[in-house]
């Protein structure tokens, strides 16, 4: 059964740094691996999609990268901003059609 | 990319009645609908599977006579809370998948639900 963990649970950082969100799941047999981002009492917004023969995406300063013989995934926010705070979410596409959402970063951006 | 709309955005109701949520997608024809609720905090869960013209298939723990997903169409999907209670007070999402274009693996997201049960 696919399980996808996300660390760390929250995460407060000044403006301005480049930091980096992880996530890993337990059967590598997937075929894609997206990252959402979330702000409070809201749906979704789809942020990268990697599809499973990729090893990243980038869009604007966000870049997520896939090394899916270890599990993992990561998204790397570049040059933080107040904006950036809301929750992301890591979520696997399985080859039975699911996608398992992990339970998400909050990530708090410090003006 | 593709857009997914839910209505209502909020429901409050009271105990007892039931409560009809829609799922469409705009400009695209979604063979296979998906709809996750998710507890305040908490991650999404897969309630259930619906193909348009079938049975959906629904997860383990998702009473099928509780929640009932009728999928008429290939943009509509709809989720009937029936004789909701406050237990069932969550945020519901549904999402699509499918596209004018051939298969997809990506599924898109509609804005939710949030419903209330007094």
């Amino acid at each position: 059964k696919q399980e996808v963990t996300q660390i760390p649970a929250a995460l407060s950082v000044p403006e301005g740094e480049n930091l980096v969100l992880n996530c890993s799941f337990t059967d590598s047999a997937i075929y894609n691996l997206q990252w959402f981002r979330q702000d409070p009492g809201k749906g979704l917004t789809s942020l990268l999609l990697i599809q499973s023969s990729q090893r990243e995406q980038t869009s604007g300063r966000l870049n997520a990268s896939l090394d899916k013989s270890s599990g993992r995934s990561t998204l790397y926010i570049a040059a933080s901003q107040p904006g950036d705070s809301a929750t992301y979410l890591c979520a696997v596409g399985n080859r039975d059609d699911k996608i398992i959402f992990g339970k998400g970063t909050r990530l708090h951006i410090l003006p | 990319g593709a857009v997914v709309s839910q209505h209502p955005s909020r429901v409050i109701c009271k105990s007892g009645t039931s409560v009809k949520i829609e799922c469409r997608s705009l400009d695209f024809q979604a063979t296979t609908m998906f709809w996750y609720r998710q507890f305040p905090k908490k991650s999404l869960m897969l309630m259930a599977t619906s193909n348009e013209g079938s049975k959906a298939t629904y997860e383990q723990g998702v009473e099928k006579d509780k929640f009932l997903i009728n999928h008429a169409s290939l943009t509509l999907s709809t989720l009937t809370v029936t004789s909701a209670h406050p237990e069932d007070s969550s945020f519901y999402i549904c999402s699509a998948r499918g596209g004018a274009g051939g298969w997809t693996n990506e599924q898109f997201f509609g804005p939710g639900t949030r419903l209330t049960v007094l």
